[in-house]
């Protein structure tokens, strides 16, 4: 159940496509779900996040699209840029043991095309 | 804000040697900092939760005597990779919760250890 599903694995985009990463989950406990860009040899870094109270959240370039009886999740990045290569990775964050914990996706390595 | 640093970025140690890997919260206090192993094109592993204050929480399979977390203050956590072996060669990444409030964690730009 502690399990965050996320595809596809890679994805190739030509400049000015709509990049668009799935995740999917099964433990209704989770209630936060950021979505984190890594570039290599570099820490994640927060793009935006939803709580599953809201369908929707856009923020720039970047839209989360939330199905909560679905339990799934997507990340879509409009006009994508070659800057936007990188690794992608959904999370979900529960309350347990006393504070709140993540649970990282497999990622998604993205690259747009020049 | 919330800048999360780490020291060193990467470090070679030799077989058998012990290595400190510091995780600080630059503009912002952290009750709570995580640490993660991430090996080459994977996710995110957690392997330990660092409350200031109190003894770490470790994850099922994480050898607390082999990874020795230290939560000393609101801004720094250190993990410390004991008796290091090549196996032990990885990404390691701290992240942060400011104080206060609930589920967003940033994170560090990671440390690169190598183990010869």
């Amino acid at each position: 159940q502690q399990q965050v599903k996320q595809s596809p694995q890679s994805l190739i985009v030509q400049k000015g496509g709509i990049s668009i990463i799935n995740c999917a989950y099964e433990n209704t406990a989770f209630d936060y779900f950021p979505w984190y860009q890594q570039f290599p040899g570099k820490g994640p870094a927060l793009l935006i996040a939803i709580r599953p109270d809201v369908s929707e959240k856009k923020e720039g370039r970047f839209t989360i699209s939330f199905n909560k009886s679905a339990k799934q999740f997507s990340l879509h990045i409009m006009d994508s840029q070659p800057g936007d290569s990188a690794t992608y990775f959904c999370a979900a964050s529960w309350y347990t043991s006393g504070t709140y914990k993540y649970i990282f996706g497999t990622g998604t390595r993205l690259k747009v095309l020049a | 804000g919330a800048v999360v640093s780490q020291h060193p970025s990467w470090v070679i140690c030799k077989s058998g040697t012990s290595v400190k890997i510091e995780c600080r919260s630059l503009d912002f206090q952290a009750t709570t900092m995580f640490w993660y192993r991430q090996f080459p094109k994977q996710s995110l592993m957690l392997m330990a939760t660092s409350n200031e204050g109190s003894k770490a929480t470790y994850e099922q399979g994480v050898e607390k005597d082999k990874f020795l977390i230290n939560h000393a203050s609101l801004t720094l956590s250190t993990l410390t990779v004991t008796s290091a072996h090549p196996e032990d060669s990885s990404f390691y990444i701290c992240s942060a919760r400011l104080a206060g409030a609930t589920d967003t964690q940033y994170f560090g730009p990671g440390t690169r250890l190598t183990v010869l």
